[in-house]
């Protein structure tokens, strides 16, 4: 199975800074990766696919990035609404594994 | 609006099976696959599987082959998931969300989430 390693677990960062989030994969995982956003209590909600390319009604402060193996999702100013917890998804081959989960908490 | 409502919670005993459904509007049930997304409590989130409601055709995580059964109504647009043999690490929150078609892992719309705890 394809590992997709998260970091940092957790962070906390202030109103209006920059957040930056990776996953590494342990294989190529070509463009097949996806972002979510979990606030307590509710569903996941998708931010990211194609590894760069922003869902409907995402917010244009979420992007993505890749490098190699590295994929990265960055808030470029954290707004009060974006805390909770972000997961990537690798679709590249079954299963689709979720990486760890980073907890984004308002400072 | 494309909603995805899933049945409310259920209380299984250990061993026995239980039947999640998630009832599908807003889009034509056919043109989506649906996976289906396990999270204990307190934990991330992991892969079950997907059912192709045209087809009827299923992928699963190999973990999940002999616990989860996927399956589509077309005629009520309607996706379950069977549960067999339940344990403690059954207890968990079970969400069902639409997949692209040519992308299932991207997964645009969900349910609410409909929990399952395995109890005696």
């Amino acid at each position: 199975d394809i590992q997709m390693t998260q970091s940092p677990a957790s962070l906390s960062a202030s109103l209006e800074e920059i957040v930056t989030i990776t996953c590494q994969a342990s294989q190529d995982i070509g463009n097949w990766l996806a972002w979510y956003q979990q606030k307590p209590g509710k569903s996941p909600q998708l931010l990211i696919y194609g590894a760069t390319s922003l869902a409907d009604g995402v917010p244009s402060r979420f992007s993505g990035s890749r490098y190699g193996t590295q994929y990265s999702l960055k808030i470029s100013r954290l707004q009060v609404e974006d805390p909770g917890i972000y997961y990537c998804l690798q679709g590249y081959s079954g299963p689709w594994t979720f990486g760890g989960g980073t907890k984004l908490e308002l400072k | 609006e494309v909603q995805l409502q899933q049945s409310g919670p259920e209380v299984g005993r250990p061993g026995s099976s239980v039947k999640i459904s998630c009832k599908a509007s807003g889009y034509t049930f056919t043109d989506y696959v649906m996976n289906w997304v396990k999270q204990r409590p307190g934990q991330g989130l992991e892969w079950i599987g997907w059912i192709d409601p045209e087809y009827g055709s299923t992928d699963y995580a190999e973990k999940f082959k002999k616990k989860a059964t996927l399956t589509a109504d077309t005629s009520s647009n309607t996706a379950y998931i069977q549960l067999s043999s339940l344990t403690s690490e059954d207890t968990a929150t079970y969400f069902c969300a639409r997949g692209d078609s040519s992308y299932p892992y991207v997964m645009g719309a969900w349910g609410q989430g409909a929990s399952v705890t395995v109890s005696s």
